[in-house]
C-alpha cells in the first residue's frame, strides 16, 4: 500500500508568519504534489515536482513556495501567511500520467 | 487550456436508489480520465480508471463511462448503499504536464 504522511495534521497560524507543510512518500515515486481543498472549488494544485531538485508552478502558486530535497520529501511553505490561505492541504505522489496516492490532508488555520 | 467541469455538488439518496454523476471535459489530448472518492477525514482515493482504450471502467459496482462526441464521462451505480456517502472527483490526466486536474466535486448523501 502506498504511503503519504503529512505533518502536522493541524496548524494555526498568525497573519504574516511563515508556514512549512511537510510531506513524506515511502513509495518511490518520482511526482509528487500540493493540492488545497476549498468548498466549491475541489482540489487545485499549488506546485509539483518531478523529482528532487525540480519543483514547478501549477494552477494557483501564488504565495506558495516548494522545496523538494530529496525523492522522498517534498515541502510547501508559506513565506507571509494571510487568512486566505485558510484551507485544507493535501500532498500527492505518482509515476507519470498515473494513479496517484494521497495523504490524509493538513488542515491549516490563518488568523 | 485541459479543464474538467462537475456541476452536481451534492446529491441525496435512498439506499437502492439508481446513482449517475455527469462530468464534461476539454483537452487537447487523447483524455485519460479517473473518478477519485473522498471519505471524511481521508484523502482522495483511486476508484476508477477510463481510457480511450477501454472506454469504461467498473469497480466496486461503480460503472464509469465517457463519450467522446459529447466529451463527457458519466459515474453510475445501480443500488447505492449508506457506505458509499462521500465526494467524488471527476479527474482528467494532463499528459503534457504530468498532472490531474480534479472537477469540483459530487457530495453523496444517503438517506437511512
Amino acid at each position: 500500500e502506498a504511503a503519504v504522511t503529512q505533518s502536522p495534521r493541524n496548524k494555526v497560524a498568525v497573519t504574516g508568519g511563515k508556514v512549512t507543510l511537510s510531506c513524506n512518500q515511502t513509495n518511490n515515486h518520482n511526482n509528487m504534489y500540493w493540492y488545497r481543498q476549498d468548498t466549491g472549488h475541489g482540489l487545485r494544485l499549488i506546485h509539483y515536482s518531478y523529482g528532487a531538485g525540480s519543483t514547478e508552478k501549477g494552477d494557483i502558486p501564488d504565495g506558495y513556495k516548494a522545496s523538494r530535497p530529496s525523492q522522498e520529501n517534498f515541502s510547501l511553505i508559506l513565506e507571509l501567511a494571510t487568512p486566505s490561505q485558510t484551507s485544507v492541504y493535501f500532498c500527492a505522489s505518482g509515476r507519470q500520467n498515473t494513479e496517484v496516492f494521497f495523504g490524509k490532508g493538513t488542515r491549516l488555520t490563518v488568523v | 487550456g485541459d479543464s474538467v467541469t462537475q456541476m452536481q455538488g451534492q446529491v441525496t439518496l435512498s439506499e437502492d436508489d439508481f446513482l449517475f454523476i455527469n462530468c464534461t471535459y476539454s483537452t487537447t489530448w487523447y483524455p485519460t480520465l479517473f473518478w477519485y472518492v473522498q471519505y471524511p477525514g481521508e484523502g482522495p482515493q483511486l476508484l476508477l480508471k477510463v481510457t480511450t482504450a477501454n472506454n469504461k471502467g467498473i469497480s466496486r459496482g461503480f460503472e464509469a463511462t465517457y463519450d467522446k462526441g459529447t466529451t463527457s464521462f458519466h459515474l453510475q451505480k445501480a443500488s447505492v448503499q449508506e457506505s458509499d456517502s462521500a465526494v467524488y472527483y471527476c479527474v482528467l490526466v494532463n499528459y503534457n504536464q504530468g498532472k490531474l486536474i480534479f472537477g469540483q466535486g459530487t457530495k453523496l448523501s444517503i438517506k437511512p
